[in-house]
């Protein structure tokens, strides 16, 4: 499965460092996405971007940055971020709207974020 | 916005027998429904969607039905496997605009065989 790719796998990372996560789309598709996901808690949407264009960001803490410099790649810049932050973080494309309706979410690995 | 409920959180079933899983949503506008499967340490995948416009679809042993009076959908598992073992989310959308999935809080299926 080499649709969607996510860098690092695993990252540990103290309160006060700054690390970005990357992500990668070979899909063609023109919808990026990030989410948390917390143990025991459903899938929490967190920045939504649609033809580079952020379209959505859901109340996320200025801690987290998004950046998306062209439709296949998306980062998550991470700074001064809260033990509570630990969690798998899920990036997934899709081909939203122009009624082809392939709005098919399809997600990356993940990446496993421990902070300390 | 929309809001997704699903029930239950966690269904433990023997092999073969059947699994239901249920979702509401509260934004009648919502015409596109899929559910994923997330199998342990893996990345959530599709497994099967409805559209508005059908009340049921079927992929082998699991389906999916529709109500959209009531605003709910299930999915449906047969002759369960242990391999059938996973988190599945349901979601909700409205398609062919700016599309921003809802997802349920997902149920942990276990089948013991």
């Amino acid at each position: 499965e080499t649709g969607v790719t996510q860098t690092p796998r695993h990252l540990v990372m103290g309160m006060t460092n700054k690390k970005s996560l990357k992500c990668e789309q070979h899909l063609g598709h023109n919808a990026m996405y990030w989410y948390k996901q917390s143990a025991k808690k459903p899938l929490e949407l967190m920045f939504v971007y649609n033809f580079k264009e952020q379209t959505e960001n859901n109340s996320v803490p200025s801690r987290f940055s998004p950046e998306c410099p062209n439709s296949s790649h998306l980062f998550l810049h991470l700074h001064t971020l809260q033990p509570e932050d630990s969690a798998l973080y899920l990036c997934a494309s899709s081909q939203a709207g122009g009624g082809s309706y392939q709005e098919t979410q399809y997600f990356g690995p993940g990446t496993r974020l421990l902070v300390l | 916005g929309e809001n997704v409920e699903q029930h239950p959180s966690t269904l433990s079933v023997q092999e073969g027998d059947s699994a239901v899983i249920k979702c509401t949503y509260s934004d009648s506008a919502s015409n596109y429904f899929p559910w994923y499967k997330q199998e342990l340490g893996k990345r959530p995948q599709l497994i099967i969607d409805i559209r508005s416009n059908v009340g049921e679809k079927k992929d082998q042993r699991i389906a999916v039905t529709l109500n959209k009076t009531a605003k709910h959908f299930s999915l449906h598992i047969t002759e369960t496997q242990p391999e059938d073992s996973a988190v599945y989310f349901c979601a909700a959308s409205l398609a062919g605009g700016s599309y921003i999935p809802t997802f349920g809080r997902g149920t942990s299926l276990i089948v013991h065989p």
